[in-house]
Order: C-alpha cells, then structure tokens, then sequence
C-alpha cells in the first residue's frame, strides 16, 4: 500500500538556521507532491505544491524538492524564524484517486 | 469570502448518541473530504465527495456516513458514537485533484 513517511520526532533549529524537512513515500509514483503548515489547533494550511516533472520550487524563505528516483521530497526554510514554529505535512494524490494521504507531520520548533 | 466553515467547533457526546458535522464551503469546488486526525496518527481520511450527489470511502470510514446533497456542503454523520470516534475532525475542499485544499478550522469531538 501507499505509505508516507515524515520524522515523527520534533526538530528544534536556532533563529537564522535553514530548517530541512524530509517526506519518504513508498510503493507508488506521485504526479506532484504538497506541503502544508498547521498550527495547534487550527486546519493546515496550504504552502507548495511541486510536480514530478520539477526538481526545485521555491516561495519567498520556503524551497521544495522533488526526487522522483529516491521517492523524497526536502523542504527548507531558511532564515528560519520563531513564528515558522508549526506542524509541517506532506500530502501526495493516491494512484488513480481523487484521494490525498497525508504524512504524520514533523513539528518544528525555532529558538529565538 | 468564508472558505470551509465547519460547525460545530466542539461537541461532547455520550457513547451510542448520534450526530451530524457540517461543512460549507464557498469556493464552488467539486472535491470535498472529511479527515480525522489523532496524535500521531496523522490525518486520515474518513469519506471524500467528488461532486453533488456522490460519495466515496475513504481510510478509515467504519461508523461514519456522509451526504452530499449541495454542491457546497458536505455532512458527516455519526450514528452511534463511540469512545474511539473521539478526535478532531477536518473537513477540506479543492477545485480540482491537482491544487491546493483549503481546510475548515476543525471540530473537537469528544465521546464519553
């Protein structure tokens, strides 16, 4: 079955750091892939959405990766900040669906 | 404009009562979902609706049903709560399969 995979683990960077993410997916070919953010207690929030025919996109301090061959996807913010704090997911279409499955999301924390 | 409205925001139900999760969205699109999400679970998707008047089966759609009687609302409906219905739930909507959902702001639920 189709499976994603984020660090479940929280990852704490100082304030200015690049803050790299990484969403594993198995057992299918996504057309594109999406990151969202979600704070406690609200819905995600959509962020990018990267093809697969796209190694590279980026939105002002976000950047996204698209390895088609490793099944992976990074996602970075530099010159990170505390009010990036937040849950971030991953989000890929299932094969042949209208469906989107979800990652488990990794927390980040950034230290002033 | 409003985006998803969910309604309500939380609700406290006895084992066995029955309930209704409404979900608006004015934005016109034809995809709509319901997910759940549990701590580390991630978000998991309950039913999802492809257009007025149809409806699919998601993940994990066992005690739940939907309706789709609007294009612009879709329902989601416990027959029989049950303690491991307890979550937060989210409903979401998108224009077509490769764009961004937009998510409701989430409905704690509790069964007690």
């Amino acid at each position: 079955s189709q499976k994603i995979e984020q660090n479940s683990e929280a990852l704490n960077i100082q304030e200015g750091k690049t803050a790299t993410l990484t969403c594993n997916y198995t057992n299918y070919s996504p057309a594109y892939l999406q990151w969202y953010r979600q704070d406690p207690g609200r819905g995600p929030v959509f962020l990018l959405l990267i093809r697969e025919n796209e190694k590279e996109k980026r939105k002002e301090r976000l950047k996204v990766t698209f390895d088609t061959t490793l099944k992976q996807s990074l996602f970075h913010i530099t010159a990170s900040q505390p009010a990036d704090s937040a849950t971030y997911l991953c989000a890929l279409p299932t094969s042949g669906t209208y469906k989107y499955i979800f990652g488990t999301g990794t927390r980040l924390k950034v230290l002033a | 404009n409003a985006g998803v409205t969910q309604t309500p925001k939380f609700r406290v139900l006895k084992t066995g009562q029955s309930m209704t999760l409404l979900c608006a969205q004015d934005m016109n699109h034809e995809y709509m979902y319901w997910y759940r999400q549990d701590p580390g679970m991630g978000l998991r998707l309950i039913h999802y609706s492809v257009g007025e008047g149809t409806t699919a089966k998601g993940e994990v759609p066992d005690g739940y049903n939907v309706s789709r009687l609007k294009k612009q609302n879709f329902l989601l409906g416990l027959e029989s709560a049950a303690p491991s219905q307890t979550s937060v739930y989210f409903c979401a909507s998108s224009g077509v399969m490769n764009t961004e959902a937009f998510f409701g702001q989430g409905t704690r639920l509790t069964v007690v």
